[in-house]
């Protein structure tokens, strides 16, 4: 039983290149988060879907995209990336909104 | 608006020693609130949670946490720290977005613990 698997862990990138962070879960929740952590902000949402088919904004979805392609999986796309992207992002997701989020590993990303 | 202030950016404790993280809410309804531990280079792992009822939680680790509704406060406690404690601590309230919800997280506490 996996949970929540993001890929890839790591990533380098260069200012204005693109990429997408997959994040894919096998506990047949409905919701699904993205959040990014930055030191001494703790975590802020960018993008949540509350069921497949449906995504909704955050607290700092600028420079975002996102995916719910289908109940397992929410990707995010950043389509020309900036310095100030660099930081470590979580996938979450949970089964109803009192519900504790389960989280996955993280991502971290640099753009340099 | 919905808020979480923890008010301690870092703390260091000794091993053995009580330790108290604190973190106050801002929410108009019922809150729900959560308390996550973070270890380096991991994911968050939740510790204990609230939604009504007794006011004094347990968690896991060891760990409790009290709801004063007058304070508007959840603080973590922890009688004897051990050195596996060494993380990251972060109090979320969750709000609702009409049938879903989302948590609010604060900026953390990270603790060290001396030996």
């Amino acid at each position: 039983n996996a949970g929540v698997t993001q890929t890839p862990k790591f990533q380098v990138l260069k200012t204005g290149q693109s990429m997408t962070l997959q994040c894919a879960q096998d506990m047949n929740h409905n919701s699904m988060y993205w959040y990014r952590q930055d030191p001494g902000m703790g975590l802020r949402l960018i993008y949540y879907s509350a069921s497949e088919g449906t995504t909704d904004k955050g607290e700092v979805p600028n420079g975002y995209n996102v995916s719910r392609l289908n109940k397992r999986e929410f990707s995010l796309r950043l389509e020309s990336a900036a310095p100030s992207q660099t930081s470590v992002y979580f996938c979450a997701t949970v089964q109803e909104y009192n519900s504790p989020l389960h989280f996955g590993n993280g991502t971290r990303l640099t753009v340099t | 608006a919905q808020s979480v202030t923890q008010p301690d950016i870092h703390i260091t404790v000794s091993e053995g020693a009580s330790l108290e993280l604190r973190c106050n809410y801002s929410y108009g309804a019922t809150p729900y609130l959560f308390w996550y531990v973070q270890s380096p280079g991991q994911g968050l792992q939740l510790l204990l949670k609230y939604f009504s009822g007794d006011t004094l939680v347990q968690g896991i680790k060891g760990f409790e946490a009290e709801f004063k509704r007058s304070q508007s406060s959840f603080n973590l406690r922890k009688p004897s720290v051990h050195w596996s404690d060494a993380a990251e601590y972060f109090c979320a309230v969750g709000v609702r977005r009409g049938s879903q919800g989302n948590l609010i997280f604060g900026k953390g506490t990270k603790l060290s613990v001396k030996p």
